[in-house]
């Protein structure tokens, strides 16, 4: 596809179940970032992916909280031991060149996650 | 450390009367602006930013936004709304590695 994909689009689980998202970006990005958006809040950064370089792991919330890049393209954004805070929209974007700061990124539709 | 303010979370606009999004930013050296619509249950989209050169920077569906040093702000602007225009608007500021989003402006236009 021409666009960033997220998979599933929704996701509904327990409290205390583990979660997978899953995240294809743009062919040929470079690097790849994973947000946070809660209910009426603004994005809150997650993690970064650049090229093949370790992320940069700066905003997961919690060590329930990790991700993988696997190839240099396809990422999984795993949760474990879900809580209810956890509830949000997730969403995964890529950019073009090395992560640099005048690139744009582009996002994908999201996965709204319930934690139940 | 950079942050970006996006001081009204509503603004109502009347179809086809002009429309302004407020963004001030607070960053060491030299910003790089974003800004990205979010219509409702979709990803966002690239509006315009501006890196570098003329201060008015022209972008996607009509909008327009001015980059203004001085007050260190970079409002998004349209001339005449329409009521399709209607959605969450995030502005954003990259500086070095960090991407950082301000908390949204839900645009309101009404018919």
């Amino acid at each position: 596809g021409a666009g960033v994909s997220q998979s599933p689009s929704n996701k509904v689980t327990e409290k205390g179940k583990d979660v997978e998202l899953r995240c294809d970006p743009i062919s040929g990005h470079t690097a790849l970032y994973w947000y946070r958006q809660s209910l009426g809040q603004g994005l809150e950064f997650l993690i970064y992916f650049q090229g093949n370089s370790a992320p940069d792991k700066s905003g997961l919330p919690s060590d329930r909280f990790s991700a993988e890049r696997t190839g240099g393209s396809v990422s999984t954004l795993t949760i474990q031991r879900t809580q209810q805070e956890d509830s949000a929209v997730y969403l995964c974007a890529s950019s073009a060149l090395a992560g640099a700061p005048t690139d744009t990124q582009y996002f994908g539709p999201g996965t709204r996650l319930t934690v139940l | 450390a950079q942050s970006v303010a996006q001081p009204e979370d509503q603004v109502n606009v009347a179809e086809g009367n002009p429309l302004t999004v407020k963004c001030t930013y607070s960053v060491s050296g030299n910003p790089y602006l974003f800004w990205y619509v979010q219509y409702p249950n979709r990803g966002l989209q690239f509006l315009l930013k501006y890196i570098t050169g003329d201060n008015l920077v022209k972008g996607s569906y009509g909008f327009e936004a001015e980059f203004n040093k001085s007050q260190t702000s970079f409002h998004l602007k349209k001339p005449s709304a329409l009521v399709s225009d209607s959605a969450l608007y995030f502005c954003a500021v990259t500086y070095g590695q960090n991407f950082v989003f301000g908390p949204g402006t839900r645009l309101s236009v009404l018919p």
